[in-house]
């Protein structure tokens, strides 16, 4: 299995332009989680699927961020619209419904907004 | 999830065993302890996990106490490419994981 594969890798834009941030997850995984990485914050989870349906959008940190997942090998998050300080790394990650628990993290994609 | 306490930074010379603490004295029955490893600019990485007996995997031995309080990530024999940040994270197998900001690992040649 190729892992969990994030596109793109770098994304720069300008300020109040819409970004899409995409990610596959590992065929047969239950759950995908989309994580935020900052020097001032860490590690911050934004939001979980389980199913495809999201169960915990409780670290979305405003309305201008939406996650989709329309199927099993895919999911979005949309940034609209986008402003400095949402400049991070975006992690995506899959697991299993095993009870080993184990996350898989994608190489995630820089943003960066100008 | 319970929390859990890591020393901030530490540094291992290259060769060395490093022993990595955490502490989580609030861990319930059914938490286990998850360690992941975070090497620069990349997503994070499974190390091993337990829930009250040692573990030991290709990568590292984790060692937990009686009173699962506390526990210790040991990896053996430390490279250079050890250098990484390390996270100690308490849960239940289905919840979600929630990173703390972990202990910054140098490995000094």
């Amino acid at each position: 299995d190729a892992g969990v594969i994030q596109s793109p890798r770098h994304e720069v834009t300008e300020m109040g332009q819409e970004v899409t941030l995409r990610c596959k997850p590992i065929s047969g995984h239950d759950y995908l989680f989309w994580y935020r990485q900052t020097m001032m914050r860490g590690l911050e989870l934004l939001i979980y699927f389980n199913n495809n349906v999201p169960i915990d959008d409780s670290g979305m940190p405003e309305d201008r961020f939406s996650a989709k997942m329309p199927n099993a090998s895919f999911s979005t998050l949309k940034i609209q619209p986008s402003e400095p300080r949402d400049s991070a790394v975006y992690f995506c990650a899959s697991r299993s419904g095993d009870t080993t628990g184990k996350l898989f993290f994608g190489s995630g994609t820089q943003l960066s907004v100008l | 999830d319970a929390k859990t306490t890591q020393p901030t930074s530490m540094d291992c010379a290259e060769g060395r065993a490093a022993n990595l603490p955490c502490n989580h004295s609030t861990i319930s029955g059914n938490e286990y302890v998850y360690w992941y490893r975070q090497i620069h600019s990349q997503g994070p990485q499974y190390i091993i996990h337990g829930l009250k007996n040692n573990e030991t995997n290709e990568m590292a031995s984790l060692i937990i106490t009686e009173d699962r309080k506390s526990s210790t990530l040991i990896l053996p024999h430390a490279t250079l490419r050890d250098t990484a940040v390390y996270y100690c994270i308490v849960r239940v197998s289905y919840d979600k994981v929630i990173f703390g900001p972990g202990t910054s690992l140098s490995v000094i040649p």
